[in-house]
């Protein structure tokens, strides 16, 4: 185990809807990235929190939007939700002074209908 | 051109097998170099990190060409437990800082 944890596992939502999604990082760990992986594809990235600060962003529309708290945890919200955001969210966590190898927790799975 | 080239599979083969994957990446400023394992509907997990000189964890090997761009991973002895999709993962520099960007992935299937 990684030790990273994300809530929900499961969730459904309606298009139009509004979604949170909870991770929390791996002891000692201060920077949480975000992905999104549709079926069939490898994550695509999301963002980068690094001591709660936005630190990197990938070609997601500004209703795909984040948080990181003092604890490190992280949230991803995305407003509006469409059919296409449908897709396993997953969180990775990388400590600092530990190299760049990230670590995923178990993702949570969106269905937008 | 994709960031991130993988040859999707499947790569179906017998117990026993030596297996290799390939992936090609664009970027010639990638500082870092990975590959992860994901089991159906699950979460990716490290596999081995990539480097210059090569490098082997048991039955795997991990080999980096900077100067062709590529990132091998060989799979000796194949296992049924092997049967899973991996992930080459680069480490590229994106507006002032660097994110992982990954392959779409090769599945494999070690058949008894």
């Amino acid at each position: 185990e990684t030790g990273v944890t994300q809530s929900p596992t499961h969730l459904i939502k309606t298009r139009g809807q509004q979604v949170t999604l909870r991770c929390s990082s791996q002891s000692g760990h201060n920077t949480v990235s975000w992905y999104q992986q549709a079926l069939g594809q490898g994550p695509q990235f999301i963002f980068q929190y690094y001591r709660e600060e936005e630190n990197g962003r990938g070609n997601f529309p500004p209703r795909f939007s984040g948080l990181q708290f003092p604890n490190y945890s992280s949230e991803l919200n995305v407003n509006a939700l469409e059919l296409d955001d449908s897709a396993l969210y997953l969180c990775a966590s990388m400590g600092a002074g530990q190299g760049d190898e990230q670590y995923f927790g178990p993702g949570t799975r969106l269905t937008v209908t | 051109r994709k960031e991130v080239e993988q040859d999707p599979g499947p790569f179906n083969v017998p117990e026993g097998a030596t297996v290799a994957f390939n992936c090609t990446y664009s970027n010639s400023a990638s500082q870092s170099f990975f590959w992860y394992r994901q089991d159906c509907r699950k979460e990716p997990k490290l596999l081995m990190s990539v480097y210059s000189s090569g490098n082997e964890d048991g039955r795997f090997t991990a080999q980096l060409n900077r100067a062709s761009q590529y990132i091998s991973l060989l799979i000796r002895d194949s296992k049924l437990s092997d049967s899973a999709t991996y992930l080459c993962v680069v480490n590229t520099p994106t507006s002032g800082t660097y994110k992982y960007i990954f392959g779409t992935g090769t599945r494999l299937k070690v058949l008894a």
